[in-house]
């Protein structure tokens, strides 16, 4: 089975730029989170969304950021303009409800992205 | 502070010994506690999955434990292999707060031959 699929894996960029990051979730999945890491602060929720719907984007970091899911198997996370600070691991996870909250988030390997 | 700390931070162990790893959380009232393995350059991967009514839970070599009480949680790795060299992460969900998941810092596990 296909897992959760992210590109690029990789993406240096200078600073002021736009940045797009794309994720496929898992087929079935019906919740997709977005995250980011970094060696301070380990691993950060960004948003959620649950049937393409943002549920909380309470960890967007501020206005520059902006994630979008226009069809169930298709996220977008964009950062417009891109600053050095924004250098990171950004990883999505898909996850399904099922009949319990005791369902694992499946992982991408990443984006790392790095700004100059 | 954050409200999921892990001890130790990193440690060294030799091929085929054993190692205990600790996560104290402070979140309450939490739905369930799960440990992922990161290996370099890949996503998490979910071990196990405890709700609070758990006190152990096994996946093959590596065996994670719950005190709802003492809010603490462990993962023991027996007879370790090379391949266990990761990034060990305690997560916990809280109740109330949908999916949201809060991390731990981690423990980066490097097994010497």
């Amino acid at each position: 089975d296909a897992g959760v699929i992210q590109s690029p894996r990789h993406e240096v960029t200078e600073m002021g730029q736009e940045v797009t990051l794309r994720c496929k979730p898992i087929s079935g999945h019906d919740y997709l989170f977005w995250y980011r890491q970094t060696m301070m602060r380990g691993l950060e929720l960004l948003i959620y969304f649950n049937n393409n719907v943002p549920i909380d984007d309470s960890g967007m970091p501020e206005d520059r950021f902006s994630a979008k899911m226009p069809n169930a198997s298709f996220s977008t996370l964009k950062i417009q303009p891109s600053e050095p600070r924004d250098s990171a691991v950004y990883f999505c996870a898909s996850s399904i409800s099922g009949s319990t909250v005791n369902q694992p988030q499946h992982f991408g390997d990443g984006t790392r992205l790095s700004i100059l | 502070k954050n409200q999921v700390e892990q001890s130790p931070q990193s440690l060294i162990i030799l091929e085929g010994k054993n190692c205990t790893l600790q996560c104290n959380y402070t979140v309450s009232p939490f739905s369930n506690l799960r440990w992922y393995k990161q290996d370099t350059g890949r996503g998490p991967v979910s071990l196990t999955i405890m709700t609070f009514s758990e006190n152990t839970k096994s996946n093959g070599r590596y065996t994670a434990t719950l005190d709802a009480d003492t809010k603490q949680s462990s993962l023991h790795i027996t007879a370790s292999q090379l391949s266990d060299s990761a990034s060990y992460i305690c997560v916990v969900r809280i109740k109330a707060a949908g999916n949201k998941l809060t991390f731990g810092g981690g423990t980066r596990v490097l097994v010497k031959p």
